[in-house]
């Protein structure tokens, strides 16, 4: 069954630390794969996807995601987080090709420390 | 880029009333949208899909007859939750197929309900 999975619930790190949020997923095809934001209240915004060609995907806000087949992965890092970075962070499959649905791992908490 | 408004952004109701929640696309034409459900601490997880002129498709274990979508023009889906209950209280996400590519969505802002 296709899955996704994010292994740490809640992460804090401090503001200017480097983040890496992990994703992994469970897909037959090959997948189409997103990173969404979160902030309390609101909708999600889209950072980042995957659907082919680079591994390492470029996103918005400063943060990149490398798809790893062999592993199963796409996990989200950022070289220096700030303070408003702090959201809700979920990792999505898109499942039967054109289709646009969705699967969503459990989602990460994002803590940032001054 | 594409914009989706939903209408109300929130709604507190009494047990056994019904609740409409509209989702609207503001400046392109969506033929298909995505009703998500998000209890809270949790991921969404799709409920239906909302297809423009025709019948919604229900993921396994969603009741079509209690949470009813209507997809009636090109830039409006309705989500009407029936004989509400406090187990119905969540917050309730729409989402459009990108213009552009089927491979994205664009989400709406959500609406929280809770049933007193």
């Amino acid at each position: 069954a296709q899955s996704v999975t994010q292994p740490d619930i809640h992460i804090t790190v401090s503001e200017g630390a480097s983040l890496e949020l992990r994703c992994n997923y469970s897909y037959g095809a090959t997948p189409y794969l997103f990173w969404y934001v979160q902030s309390p209240g609101q909708g999600l915004q889209l950072l980042l996807k995957y659907f082919s060609g680079d591994t390492l995907v470029q996103g918005i806000k400063g943060f990149e995601a490398e798809f790893k087949r062999s592993q199963s992965s796409f996990n989200l890092r950022k070289p220096s987080v700030h303070w408003s970075d702090a959201a809700e962070y979920f990792c999505a499959v898109g499942t039967g090709g054109n289709t646009g649905k969705l699967i969503f791992g459990q989602g990460t908490t994002l803590q940032v420390k001054p | 880029g594409a914009v989706v408004s939903q209408h109300p952004s929130w709604v507190i109701c009494k047990s056994g009333t019904s609740v409409k929640i509209e989702c609207r696309s503001l400046d392109f034409q969506a033929t298909t949208m995505f009703w998500y459900r998000q209890f809270p601490k949790q991921s969404l997880m799709l409920m239906a899909t909302s297809n423009e002129g025709s019948k919604a498709t229900y993921e396994q274990g969603v009741e079509k007859d209690k949470f009813l979508i209507n997809h009636a023009s090109l830039t409006l889906s309705t989500l009407t939750v029936t004989s509400a209950h406090p187990e119905d209280s969540s917050f309730y996400i729409c989402t459009s197929l990108s213009p552009v590519s089927d491979d994205e969505q664009f989400f709406g802002p959500g609406t929280r309900l809770t049933v007193l």
